[in-house]
């Protein structure tokens, strides 16, 4: 089965504490993309990649780390999470950047004490 | 800087009624993706309109793109309950081609549809 696959789904943290959310796809798509979605604001892209070794910022980076060391994964890494981290997350893939929708993960929803 | 705006941000409707939602963004773009997203859940893709006067229809749903306005409509045809959800339009920031792969989203539009 076609997915993007999100782990933690949940996670409560405190600040300070680095920490990793995992992405991974299997239907070889060469763009992946993060997202945060919060209430009135709408999702903002964090970061995206559009193949192997090709990050770019998206309009939200601060804070936030990503890699892209082979096609199916793309973690995003919070180096020192604080408060206002804390939100719903969405990792997304599509087989190029424009011409394709954009299958999203299930999401995890980070809590940063 | 590409703005993506959103209205209505709340719609209530009654079952059987039309209604439109649109979405307007601030530069130039040939593309343009609209999702749905249930509460609670992830988005899911809707459309894809991918030129000037480009049409698609899913069932009640029908969605247009007008490249020169710079507008995109969602028409919802005889709504029912099963329509109530979260939409969203999306527009990349940057000609295709281009170097940019940003994906800028309205805010969304809560759609409750009533008996």
């Amino acid at each position: 089965e076609a997915q993007v696959t999100q782990n933690p789904r949940y996670l409560i943290t405190v600040t300070g504490k680095k920490l990793t959310v995992t992405c991974s796809q299997n239907m070889n798509h060469e763009y992946m993309s993060w997202y945060r979605q919060d209430p009135g604001l709408g999702l903002r892209q964090i970061y995206y990649s559009m193949n192997v070794e090709v990050t770019d910022k998206g309009d939200v980076p601060e804070g936030y780390k990503v890699s892209r060391k082979e096609k199916r994964n793309f973690p995003l890494i919070l180096e020192s999470p604080s408060p206002n981290q804390t939100s719903l997350y969405f990792c997304a893939s599509s087989r190029d950047r424009h011409n394709q929708p954009q299958h999203f993960g299930d999401g995890t929803r980070l809590s940063i004490l | 800087e590409l703005k993506v705006e959103q209205n209505p941000l709340f719609l209530s409707m009654q079952e059987g009624k039309n209604y439109t939602i649109y979405c307007n963004y601030s530069t130039t773009s040939d593309r343009l993706y609209w999702y749905r997203q249930d509460p609670g859940k992830s988005l899911e893709s809707l459309f894809v309109l991918l030129s000037n006067g480009a049409v698609k229809q899913e069932g009640r749903l029908m969605a247009s793109l007008d490249t020169k306005a710079r507008l995109s409509t969602l028409h919802i045809t005889a709504a029912v309950h099963d329509l109530s959800a979260t939409y969203f339009c999306a527009v990349p920031s940057g000609n295709y081609g281009g170097s940019q792969g940003n994906l800028i989203f309205g805010k969304g539009t809560k759609l409750s549809v009533k008996p």
